[in-house]
């Protein structure tokens, strides 16, 4: 069964310095997500990605992050200057169709992140 | 804005035993979706279930089902027949109606006992 994947599964990194998480969704999805879950807190939805523009975010998806479809295959999440804050586990998603109501999103395994 | 609350951070059960898994939520639209999905340890997060607000008849996938309280805004899933591959984190989740943004609860921990 096809799966999304994620790369690396764990990153470390210092505080300030850029990092890029990388996803390949299932092949024939449309729509692309970002969550991320801090160590003991609930997942949280970060962005949404259709046809090359972001269709929604949250408040938590500021200037300091930038998603990115680079090539048919990939999809990228890069924080620009990380936080130690930003120390979580951020999960990748994808779906054939608009949101989890129409159609279900597919989870990849997750990048930890840590930012020393 | 919306809020999915799992009191129970974590659960254990008989293998063979029957176990529920609590969830409510807080909304005020009419149009939205719940979900119960599933993380095995070290795993991607699956959906085990899906219910449409609108809909009055609780889902059920094989040995999954929930009892869903649209007044109260509860929202249980009920595991028959444990198996240990049930052995996960389980998360309930919502979604507004045109949205696409998935709103989690903390999770419960279920143990599977042999």
């Amino acid at each position: 069964e096809p799966e999304v994947t994620q790369t690396p599964s764990h990153q470390v990194t210092q505080m300030g310095q850029e990092v890029i998480l990388r996803c390949v969704p299932i092949s024939n999805h449309l729509y692309f997500y970002w969550y991320r879950q801090i160590l003991g807190q609930k997942v949280e939805f970060l962005v949404s990605f259709y046809n090359n523009e972001i269709s929604e975010k949250s408040e938590i998806f500021d200037d300091q992050f930038s998603v990115e479809r680079p090539d048919g295959s990939n999809f990228t999440l890069k924080i620009r200057s990380t936080k130690l804050e930003d120390s979580a586990m951020y999960f990748c998603a994808s779906s054939e169709r608009r949101g989890a109501s129409t159609d279900t999103q597919y989870f990849g395994p997750g990048t930890r992140l840590t930012v020393l | 804005a919306q809020t999915v609350t799992q009191s129970q951070p974590e659960m254990s059960v008989q293998e063979a035993e029957t176990v529920t898994l609590s969830c409510t939520y807080d909304t005020s639209e009419s149009d939205y979706y719940l979900f119960w999905y599933k993380q095995p340890p070290s795993r991607q997060m699956i959906l085990v279930i899906r219910q449409e607000a609108y809909k009055q008849q609780n889902a059920t996938e094989n040995r999954f089902s929930v009892n869903f309280q649209k007044a109260a805004k509860s929202f249980s899933l009920k595991i028959s027949d444990s198996q240990l591959g049930d052995a996960a984190m389980y998360f309930c989740a919502y979604e507004t109606g045109g949205s696409e943004k998935l709103v989690f609860g903390k999770g419960t921990k279920l143990t599977v006992n042999p």
